[in-house]
C-alpha cells in the first residue's frame, strides 16, 4: 500500500515569509508525528498528533511554527516569519497506534534564504 | 532529561565482518526500543524494534536488550557494503506525555 506522502519535496523560500508543509499518513494510522532534522544531526521531535489531538507541543521550537490534523488524515505544518535557522528537513512519521513503529515520509527540504 | 546516547563513529568495518552499533538511555521508564537506518539523504527505516530484554533475531541483525544496565546494541552479521548508513537508536517510554527520543546515530561504513 501507500507509505506516507509530503509535499513539497524541496521549498525554497525568502526569510520573513511564511511556508505550509503537508504530511499524508499511511491511510488508518491514527498516530502522526512531525520532526525536524538539520544537517548531520539528528531528528528533532517536533510534535505529534493522536487522532486530530496534540497531547504535547513542547517540542516546537517557537511560537511561529504551528501543526494541525484534520479528519484524522492530513497534516499541515505552518511556520510563520521563516528565518534561515529554520533550514533543515522536516520528515513525517505515522504509526498505527500510539508508540508502534513509526513509517517515515520522504520529508521536505526547506532552504531559507 | 531524557536522553539517548550513541556513539556518532564513523565506525568502519571490512565486509563480512560483524557490525556491532550501541545506544545507552536515560530514562529508566523506557519501554519500547527501536533501530532505524538512514541513508545519506533519505529518510530513516525500522530495522529492529526490541520490547523484553535479551536478544532478537531478524536474518543478518540482532538486537540487544538489557535495561538494568539501560543498554541496547545492534548487530549486523556478515556486514555488506549496502549497509552502510547512518543507525538511529529511538527510545519510547510507556505511557504519559509522549515525546520519542532518537539519538544522534552511528555512521557505519562497510568497505569491501
Amino acid at each position: 500500500g501507500a507509505g506516507v506522502s509530503q509535499s513539497p519535496s524541496n521549498k525554497v523560500t525568502e526569510k520573513g515569509k511564511d511556508v505550509e508543509l503537508r504530511c499524508d499518513p499511511i491511510s488508518g494510522h491514527t498516530a502522526l508525528y512531525w520532526y525536524r532534522q538539520s544537517l548531520g544531526q539528528g531528528l528533532e521531535f517536533l510534535i505529534y498528533f493522536q487522532g486530530n489531538s496534540a497531547p504535547d507541543k513542547s517540542g516546537l521550537p517557537s511560537d511561529r511554527f504551528s501543526a494541525e490534523r484534520t479528519g484524522g488524515s492530513v497534516s499541515t505544518l505552518t511556520i510563520q516569519r521563516t528565518q534561515q535557522e529554520d533550514s533543515a528537513v522536516y520528515l513525517c512519521a505515522s504509526s498505527l497506534k500510539y508508540q508502534e513503529t513509526q513509517y517515515f515520509g520522504p520529508g521536505t527540504r526547506l532552504l531559507v534564504l | 532529561q531524557k536522553e539517548v546516547e550513541q556513539n556518532s563513529g564513523p565506525l568502519s568495518v571490512p565486509e563480512g565482518a560483524i557490525a556491532s552499533l550501541n545506544c545507552t538511555y536515560s530514562d529508566r521508564g523506557s519501554q519500547s526500543f527501536f533501530w532505524y537506518r538512514q541513508y545519506s539523504g533519505k529518510s530513516p527505516e525500522l530495522i529492529m524494534s526490541i520490547y523484553s530484554n535479551g536478544d532478537k533475531e531478524d536474518g543478518r541483525f540482532t538486537a540487544q536488550l538489557n535495561k538494568a544496565s539501560q543498554y541496547v546494541s545492534l548487530l549486523i552479521r556478515d556486514s555488506q557494503p549496502s549497509d552502510s548508513a547512518t543507525y538511529l537508536c529511538a527510545v519510547n517510554r510507556a505511557g504519559g506525555s509522549y515525546i520519542p527520543t532518537f539519538g544522534r546515530g552511528t555512521s557505519l561504513i562497510v568497505h569491501p
